[in-house]
């Protein structure tokens, strides 16, 4: 398998554009999990589907962030308008349901000037 | 705020020494824990893990402790190699939860 893959890699965009990042999770995950990586917050955990229903978004920063998973295979999540404090790596992860192990993708550099 | 913490940014070891790696928690709802190891420009990959039910888990050169009492755990790495340079990140849940906490990472150096 492949793992998970994520699109793209690095983005560099100008504050107040669209953002729209891209998952592709295992095949034959059920889960998936998108997180955001900084230096003072760590991992934290944005929002996670459970057969593409979004089961919790709580840890979606603001109104300007959203995500969505159209079926099994593919996930966005997408900031309108994008700021400098978004600024941070995006990473995606899957699972199957109700195991302990998440296989992450090798995430997306985003960077807002 | 942070549930999961872990207090030292970065942590140098010469190679073939122990590394120890520390994490603390506040939740005491959250009963599954697990390391992840991140190399540059990659995403996490599993490590090792623990469930509140044993107090320690050894996987060849990593083994982990669990003291439930103090809302503590630790990473231990022996020897270190230089190939183990990466940052650690530990992470808790609830047993059955998808839903995992992670800290703030550690950067480990295996000085050679």
């Amino acid at each position: 398998d492949a793992g998970v893959i994520q699109s793209p890699r690095h983005e560099v965009t100008e504050m107040g554009q669209e953002v729209t990042l891209r998952c592709k999770p295992i095949s034959g995950h059920n889960s998936l999990f998108w997180y955001r990586q900084t230096m003072m917050r760590g991992l934290e955990l944005l929002i996670y589907f459970n057969n593409n229903v979004p089961i919790d978004d709580s840890g979606m920063p603001e109104d300007r962030f959203s995500a969505k998973m159209p079926n099994a295979s593919f996930s966005t999540l997408k900031i309108q308008p994008s700021e400098p404090r978004d600024s941070a790596v995006y990473f995606c992860a899957s699972s199957l349901l109700g195991d302990v192990e998440q296989y992450f993708g090798p995430g997306t550099r985003l960077t807002v000037t | 705020d942070q549930q999961v913490k872990q207090n030292s940014p970065s942590l140098s070891v010469q190679e073939g020494r122990i590394s120890i790696l520390n994490c603390d928690y506040t939740n005491s709802m959250f009963d599954y824990f697990l390391w992840y190891k991140k190399y540059p420009a990659e995403g996490p990959t599993f490590l090792i893990s623990i469930s509140s039910i044993k107090d320690k888990n050894e996987d060849g050169r990593f083994t982990v402790f669990l003291n439930k009492s103090a809302k503590h755990l630790s990473l231990h790495i022996v020897p270190s190699q230089p190939g183990d340079s990466a940052v650690y990140f530990c992470a808790a849940s609830k047993l059955g939860g998808n839903q995992f906490y992670f800290g703030t990472g550690t950067s480990l150096t295996v000085i050679p």
